[in-house]
């Protein structure tokens, strides 16, 4: 596997579930990003990781939380969401947090809360 | 309030002829821009980037031009190509202190490329 993978890259689920997003990232980076882009709107940034440290969160509701176990991975874990949150979920990574280092971006997850 | 603009939800051009697509943004702090390139089931992927200190940055068949006083930055495809064919974010941000995560993205522009 090369560059930035997610799982599983599509969801359906309800809102008294619980799931969890995979990301994996394959290129020696040491940050790593959640982002949601909604229907008809810009890409959100939801949350940052900086060598496995949260530093980021942008007011993200408390039923989406983030985990970073190491480097290479990044999960989104999910619970009671609702059907606004119905989305396309994308993983993104790069060599440190200056815009000079390009992210790159997983394919998504796309999110279907019934 | 939306601070990156992308007005044209899509935009057809012919093969062969100028593609060009257009952004404007609202907060002056912003001083580093960037394009991404999304097609269907793939990540976006970078394009293209350009500083305020600059006004035009070029790559292979892509430009994109900065007009500060304007707040307009517009990326130039020539010539198109099929492969073109893809939704183009726009990104803005300021170097001096936002780095990555203080990108704000457009709502994007679906570019369709006609044979």
């Amino acid at each position: 596997e090369t560059g930035v993978t997610q799982t599983p890259r599509h969801l359906v689920m309800g809102m008294t579930n619980k799931k969890s997003l995979k990301c994996e990232q394959h290129l020696g980076h040491n940050a790593m990003y959640w982002y949601k882009q909604s229907a008809k709107k810009p890409l959100e940034l939801m949350f940052v990781y900086s060598l496995e440290e949260r530093v980021e969160n942008n007011s993200v509701p408390s039923r989406f939380s983030p985990e970073c176990p190491n480097s290479s991975h990044l999960f989104l874990h999910l619970h009671t969401l609702q059907p606004e949150d119905s989305a396309l979920y994308l993983c993104a990574s790069s060599q440190g947090r200056s815009v000079l280092n390009e992210q790159f971006f997983g394919p998504g997850t796309r999110l279907t809360v019934l | 309030d939306q601070q990156v603009k992308q007005n044209s939800p899509s935009l057809s051009v012919q093969e062969g002829r100028i593609s060009i697509l257009n952004c404007d943004y609202t907060n002056s702090m912003f001083d580093y821009f960037l394009w991404y390139k999304k097609y269907p089931a793939e990540g976006p992927t970078f394009l293209i980037s350009i500083s305020s200190i600059k006004d035009k940055n070029e790559d292979g068949r892509f430009t994109v031009f900065l007009n500060k006083s304007a707040k307009h930055l517009s990326l130039h495809i020539v010539p198109s190509q099929p492969g073109d064919s893809a939704v183009y974010f726009c990104a803005a941000t300021w170097y001096s202190g936002g780095g990555a995560d203080g990108l704000t993205f457009g709502k994007g522009t679906h570019l369709i490329i006609q044979p």
